[in-house]
């Protein structure tokens, strides 16, 4: 049973810019929330999605955003690239809507410089 | 005030031993708690969930759930070198969604 693959796993931006990251959760999973880590905020909650429709948003600027297509499949989006933007962005996916907790991809290491 | 505290640690505890990972957490209407484990320059794994009160065990893991206190508990048997990592527990927030509070995390070490 394949995991969540997060793509791409590595990319390195220059402040200004804008960057989308993708997400394919495990097959039947239709729930998707994205989340933030560095080393000074630990796991920070970005959104979630659930059925196309985004559930719950996080404390983050209206530059991220995000979406879910049919497939469950999700992407977020972050524009005018910050330096503190520098993190690891991770997926994860659920059954339902998180009961049972949630199975992390990989993850994007983002680099803004 | 943070939601979800833990212990950042280091937590050192020698091979054999048992570790117990501590955390507490600030809204009275989380149902669900997770302990997650990661390891340097990897993603978390979830290796525990717990939802009711009192003990689950799961191999060498046991979480413990107290709501009255509003602490969450993972003790860790016969602890290997194997298990050092940090340890991130998660609160599944009130509003019935799939939002989780993390925890800064508690890094073990397991020494031979």
């Amino acid at each position: 049973k394949a995991g969540v693959t997060q793509t791409p796993r590595y990319l390195i931006k220059t402040r200004g810019q804008q960057v989308t990251l993708s997400c394919s959760p495990i097959s039947g999973h239709r729930s998707v929330s994205w989340y933030q880590q560095t080393p000074g905020q630990g796991l920070q909650f970005l959104f979630e999605y659930f059925s196309e429709t985004q559930r719950n948003k996080g404390n983050f600027p209206g530059r991220f955003s995000g979406r879910q297509f049919s497939n469950s499949r999700s992407e977020m989006n972050v524009s005018t690239l910050e330096l503190g933007d520098s993190a690891l962005y991770l997926c994860a996916s659920s059954r339902q809507d998180g009961t049972y907790g949630y199975t992390f991809g990989s993850g994007t290491r983002l680099t803004v410089v | 005030q943070k939601e979800v505290e833990q212990n950042s640690g280091p937590l050192s505890v020698p091979e054999g031993a048992i570790a117990s990972l501590n955390c507490t957490y600030s809204d009275r209407g989380s149902q669900s708690f997770f302990w997650y484990r990661q390891y340097s320059g990897k993603s978390p794994e979830l290796i525990m969930s717990i939802y009711s009160n009192g003990d689950k065990e799961d191999g060498r893991f046991t979480a413990q759930l107290n709501k009255a206190s509003q602490y969450v508990s993972l003790l860790i048997r016969d602890s290997q070198p194997s298990d050092s990592a940090t340890y991130l527990c998660a609160a599944r927030g009130s509003s019935n969604t799939g939002k989780l509070i993390f925890g800064q995390g508690t890094t073990l070490q397991v020494k031979p």
